[in-house]
């Protein structure tokens, strides 16, 4: 079953403006990743949260973690139309290193 | 370059036939991971493997099946048993350890016809 749930499903945002996707989990984790994937591609690792971690940062991008909800959020800040793509959560609530991924938001940067 | 690749890109098969989905990667990395994507949907896992000559099932394995001879080879055979295969299929492989990322193939599409 799914551990991730993402919020919203789709989002659609003008350029230069900020860009906010929601995940919850259910079971306690060790570390949470968000993911992009391109239309068509393979995904690419964004940033990874640790459990002990409230928010990170990587250039345009900013994550927080709260484990007493469960949830975390992914902020791009000053979107741009190569932004466009889906992103996934996923967490390690797995076990044996694998990861629970959500079903994403899709994301898209209307210029 | 390191990287991690998946051949073919797409793959037509008939009903009844197994095929092979290649997954090659340079990264030195101990554990790899096959997953299916299904249209608009995330990435659920079909096998993976942690180390040489050792693999598990994971959430949706009926159907398919993998090897692991060489750590820089996991590939997966999608056999006739597989009631709805078409789907985006991913190959991952990752460090061992926790809190490491997996690095993504660009995916092989199967389409039945």
């Amino acid at each position: 079953s799914q551990q991730g749930e993402e919020d919203p499903q789709a989002l659609s945002i003008q350029e230069g403006e900020n860009a906010t996707m929601n995940c919850s989990y259910k079971t306690s984790i060790n570390n949470l990743q968000w993911y992009r994937q391109n239309s068509g591609r393979g995904l690419v690792h964004l940033i990874l949260i640790r459990s002990n971690e409230r928010e990170k940062h990587s250039g345009r991008l900013r994550v927080t973690l709260d484990t007493s909800k469960k949830s975390s959020s992914l902020l791009i800040t000053a979107s741009r139309a190569a932004d466009t793509a889906s992103y996934f959560c996923a967490t390690d609530a797995g076990g044996a290193q694998k990861l629970v991924f959500g079903q994403g938001t899709r994301l898209t940067i209307n210029p | 370059d390191g990287g991690i690749t998946q051949s073919p890109k797409y793959l037509f098969r008939k009903e009844g036939q197994n095929v092979t989905l290649s997954c090659e990667q340079n990264l030195n990395h101990d554990a790899m991971y096959w997953y299916r994507q299904d249209p608009g949907q995330g990435l659920r896992l079909i096998y993976y493997s942690q180390i040489v000559n050792d693999f598990q099932k994971g959430d949706i394995a009926e159907g398919y099946s993998v090897s692991r001879e060489k750590k820089e080879s996991f590939p997966l055979t999608v056999t006739s048993a597989q009631k709805n295969p078409t789907a985006f299929y991913l190959c991952a492989s990752s460090g061992q350890g926790a809190n490491n990322e997996q690095f993504f193939g660009p995916g092989t599409r199967l389409t039945v016809l």
